[in-house]
């Protein structure tokens, strides 16, 4: 049982670029989030989802974009890097809305 | 909202208990507490939730006053494996997504 599987572990963007971080479950939850965090900072919502095929902006959504076709991926979409983006970002999942949520090992991303 | 209050850090020395509060005087009457924990660079970890009484798990124990305005996470006995930063969190939203405060940084002396 793999849990939350997120790809790259690393990886370094220049200012424009575009890049998908990968987030994989293999629990069968329906509920997937992604998060940010700054250094020194807490966790931040950028994206979650309920659902296949239902998706919702959490709380700093802008330059980022998501999909969920299945129950197992939820990949989050950088279109245009900004450095504003570096960061190390978490993707979760959980069961339902009374359970706890199950973390990935995180993508650092820095942008240049 | 559930806003939740924790001190910034505290700490504990190796083999003691630890007990880590936590206010969230605004939560609702449907919400769950929740504790996480996060070690240096790495994803945090769920630790236990609950709703009204105390719970258990390997990790720890969860003690929610009976007013619900505040709780507070034991770990039995501290280890050093036990330093991290350790969120307590109220759900929010319609999909009752856990929003992160700052936490409560563990130190734990040898």
């Amino acid at each position: 049982n793999a849990g939350v599987t997120q790809t790259p572990k690393f990886r370094i963007l220049k200012i424009g670029q575009s890049m998908t971080l990968q987030c994989a479950q293999d629990m069968n939850h329906n509920y997937m989030y992604w998060y940010r965090q700054d250094p020194g900072m807490g966790l931040k919502l950028i994206y979650y989802s309920v659902g296949a095929g239902i998706t919702d902006k959490g709380e700093v959504p802008n330059g980022y974009n998501v999909s969920r076709s299945t129950t197992e991926y939820f990949p989050l979409r950088l279109e245009l890097a900004a450095p504003s983006q570096t960061s190390v970002y978490f993707c979760a999942s959980s069961p339902g809305t009374d359970y706890g949520y199950t973390f990935g090992s995180g993508t650092r991303l820095t942008v240049v | 909202d559930a806003k939740t209050t924790q001190p910034n850090s505290m700490e504990s020395n190796e083999e003691e208990p630890v007990h880590l509060p936590c206010n969230h005087s605004t939560i609702s009457g449907t919400d769950y507490i929740h504790w996480y924990r996060q070690l240096p660079s790495q994803g945090p970890e769920y630790v236990i939730h609950g709703l009204t009484s105390n719970v258990n798990n390997r990790m720890a124990s969860l003690a929610i006053a009976e007013d619900r305005k505040s709780s507070t996470l034991i770990l039995h006995r501290a280890t050093l494996r036990d330093a991290a930063v350790y969120y307590c969190i109220g759900r929010l939203g319609s999909a009752r997504q856990l929003t992160f405060g700052s936490g409560t940084q563990l130190t734990v002396l040898p």
